[in-house]
C-alpha cells in the first residue's frame, strides 16, 4: 500500500479565517512533507518532518503551522491567509534515513483563499 | 542550488507514439525520480532509480540513471490518450543538509491525439 491520504479535497476560506488540512499514511514511514504547488508548476517544499520532528522549514511564512502528532499522521494550520497563498497542497512521506528520497504523494487540497 | 533542466517543456504527439523526456542537472544526484501529475492530483511515481547506469521499466516506461550520475531520461513507448499529463522529474542528493529535498524539474506537459 503506497498510498497517502489527505482531507480536505477542496478549501475555500477567507483571509480571517482559520484552518487545518490533514494527511494521514500508513506505510510505516517516519519522514512526511508538506509542498505547496502553482498550476504547472514543480512542487515546492514547504516543511519536512523525520521522526516527528521539524527537520526543515523552508522559510515558510508564519501563517503556515505545521504539526506532526504522531508517525502517521501531518496537520498544516492556516491563519490569516493571503490570496496568493491559493495553491495546491500536497503532502507526502518517505521512509527517514538513506531512503528517504522516494517520496510518495497525496491527492492534494486545492485551496482558494479569497 | 542545485537545478535541473527538464525538457521538452511539452509534447504533442498521436496516440501510438514513443515519447522521449530527460532531465540534466548541473551537479550530481543519488536518486532520480519520474512522477506523473494528472489535473487536480497528486503526483505519482512511476519510476525510481537508485544507481549511475541503472534500467528500469514499468510496463511502457523505461527510465535511465545517466553514467554521470547528472541526467535521466524516461521513454514512454506506444502512447495512449490515458498517458495525458505532466511528467516531473526529480533529483535526491543524500548529502548534507540537502537530505528530504527533492531537486524537481519544470515538468514536460504531454498531450496525446486519439
Amino acid at each position: 500500500d503506497t498510498e497517502v491520504t489527505q482531507t480536505p479535497k477542496h478549501l475555500v476560506m477567507g483571509m480571517t479565517n482559520k484552518k487545518s488540512l490533514k494527511c494521514e499514511q500508513h506505510m510505516g514511514h517516519r519522514a512526511m512533507y508538506w509542498y505547496k504547488q502553482k498550476a504547472k508548476k514543480p512542487p515546492e517544499l514547504m516543511f519536512v518532518y523525520s521522526y516527528e520532528k521539524l527537520s526543515i522549514n523552508e522559510s515558510v511564512p508564519s501563517r503556515f503551522s505545521p504539526e506532526c502528532p504522531n508517525s502517521s499522521l501531518l496537520n498544516l494550520h492556516l491563519h490569516a491567509l493571503q490570496p496568493e497563498d491559493s495553491a495546491l497542497y500536497l503532502c507526502a512521506s518517505s521512509q527517514a534515513g538513506t531512503a528517504g528520497a522516494t517520496q510518495y504523494f497525496g491527492p492534494g487540497t486545492r485551496l482558494l483563499v479569497l | 542550488g542545485q537545478q535541473l533542466n527538464q525538457s521538452p517543456q511539452s509534447m504533442f504527439i498521436q496516440e501510438g507514439e514513443d515519447v522521449s523526456m530527460n532531465c540534466t542537472s548541473s551537479s550530481i544526484f543519488n536518486t532520480w525520480l519520474w512522477y506523473k501529475q494528472d489535473p487536480g492530483e497528486g503526483p505519482v511515481l512511476l519510476i525510481a532509480l537508485y544507481k549511475a547506469g541503472e534500467l528500469t521499466s514499468n510496463g511502457r516506461l523505461t527510465a535511465q540513471f545517466g553514467i554521470t550520475r547528472k541526467d535521466s531520461f524516461l521513454n514512454i513507448s506506444a502512447s495512449i490518450p490515458s498517458d495525458v499529463g505532466i511528467y516531473f522529474c526529480a533529483g535526491h542528493n543524500a548529502g548534507g543538509t540537502s537530505y528530504g529535498k527533492l531537486t524537481f524539474g519544470q515538468g514536460t506537459i504531454l498531450t496525446v491525439h486519439p
